[in-house]
């Protein structure tokens, strides 16, 4: 069965500061891999996405992510955070017909 | 073009009420998903569907029905709503295995 687990619940940061969001997924077949962003009371919007080909994506808002096939691992960062990427951080395989999310991962950045 | 809308924003039921949360897409996608969110535990897979005519349950799908009698239309239905249905829904519309679109949710409480 497939799965996706994001490790940390909450990551305080600073402003300005590096981040790093972790997701790691497990599937014996191909997947195509996502990263979603939720504001406060919204709906959920596409950061990025991994089909095929190089295993770096580049995304909006400066985020961008690594596919690494081996750790089966697809992870977030951005070099510099701002305020206004305090958010909700959803990871998620799409198998077959279904989309499988990870728990999100709450981001704060503080002043 | 709208996109994924979905209605009510919110709804207030009572133990036992029934009720149906609409889900409309205008993009032709065929395939749709309701989802719930609940803290702690990322978005969940309810019911499914992967064309007019066509659904399937996903983990979550006891105590609510779905039917696909158009591309555009995916309602959800409580049959007899409990307090552990108290959620934010998601409705999400994709054109294949990439990138879906989410409507803005439907905050439910059940009293």
């Amino acid at each position: 069965a497939q799965s996706v687990t994001q490790l940390d619940s909450q990551v305080p940061v600073f402003e300005e500061a590096p981040v790093e969001l972790r997701c790691n997924y497990s599937s014996s077949v191909s997947v195509y891999l996502f990263w979603y962003v939720q504001y406060p009371n919204q709906g959920l919007q596409l950061l990025l996405k991994y089909l095929s080909g190089s295993t770096l994506v580049k995304g909006i808002n400066g985020f961008e992510a690594e596919f690494n096939k081996s750790q089966t691992s697809f992870h977030l960062r951005k070099p510099s955070v701002h305020i206004s990427d305090t958010a909700e951080y959803f990871c998620a395989v799409s198998v077959a017909y279904k989309y499988i999310f990870g728990t999100g991962t709450r981001l704060k950045v503080l002043a | 073009n709208a996109g994924v809308t979905q209605t009510p924003k919110f709804q207030v039921l009572k133990t036992g009420q029934s009720m149906t949360l609409q889900c409309a897409q205008d993009m032709n996608h065929e395939y749709m998903s309701w989802y719930r969110q609940d803290p702690g535990m990322g978005l969940r897979l309810i019911h499914y569907s992967v064309g007019a005519g066509i659904t399937d349950q996903g983990e979550v799908p006891n105590g609510y029905n779905v039917s696909r009698s158009t591309t555009e239309d995916f309602p959800l239905r409580l049959l007899s709503a409990a307090p552990s249905q108290t959620s934010v829904y998601f409705c999400a519309s994709r054109r294949d295995r990439t990138e879906a679109f989410f409507g803005q949710g439907t905050r439910l409480t059940v009293v």
